[in-house]
């Protein structure tokens, strides 16, 4: 059960484009698709942006959108804002018994 | 409006015990899988546990197998989280969370701090 592999950082300017990664393996990001996006501000719960790899829950802006292939995942914000500084974390399904995150990325907007 | 409220949770000496309570409010309680998810102080989000709506099915991460335990009382609308044997590295915000893989919502979490 260990860790996907999330870029620390990313950064962008508003208005430009920005794609966090998520790595696995073919035992959880390659083998099912089951990979969710979750953006944090400090101090508050995480919030759904994407689920089953492209999904956007209602209320979730058309900037965000997931892909994935093969082993990794990828989150693209476009049109970057500045609401959009934030940790953001992937998690993906490891088995029926399991689900697995990665370590996060902190976006800044520059 | 869709509510999860955890409770339950405090400092606690290594080797003690908790239960951590999630109150649940505006779904339909019996029709979700449901998780405990926690974070460190400035660490990211590790997966802990989970039950399926019926209460029939439970998993748990490996580092906390054998010592916490997931479980529902449906006609309560609670989740709860036994959690005995502490150790320092289980020092985290909890938070209970609604889903099977992707989770569209989240409690306001319940800090735990193990410590002496």
């Amino acid at each position: 059960q260990s860790a996907l592999t999330q870029p620390p950082s990313a950064s962008g300017s508003p208005g430009q484009s920005v794609t966090i990664s998520c790595t696995g393996t073919n035992s959880d990001v390659g083998g099912y698709n089951f990979v969710s996006w979750y953006q944090q501000y400090p101090g508050k719960a995480p919030k759904l942006m994407i689920y089953e790899v492209t999904k956007r829950p209602s209320g979730v802006p058309d900037r965000f959108s997931g892909s994935k292939s093969g082993n990794t995942a990828s989150l693209t914000v476009s049109g970057l804002q500045a609401e959009d500084e934030a940790d953001y974390y992937c998690s993906s399904c490891a088995g029926s018994n399991n689900l697995v995150f990665g370590g996060g990325t902190k976006l800044t907007v520059l | 409006e869709v509510q999860l409220v955890e409770s339950g949770g405090g400092l606690v000496q290594p080797g003690g015990s908790l239960r951590l309570s999630c109150a649940a409010s505006g779904f339909a309680f019996t029709a979700y899988w449901m998780n405990w998810v926690r974070q460190a102080p400035g660490k990211g989000l590790e997966w802990v546990a989970k039950i399926k709506a019926d209460g029939s099915e439970k998993y748990h991460v490996d580092s906390v197998k054998g010592r916490f335990t997931i479980s529902r009382d449906n006609a309560k609308n609670s989740l709860y989280l036994q959690m005995n044997s502490l150790r320092a590295e289980d020092s985290a915000v909890y938070y209970c969370a609604r889903g099977q893989y992707g989770f569209g919502y989240w409690g306001l979490g319940t800090l735990v701090t193990v410590s002496s």
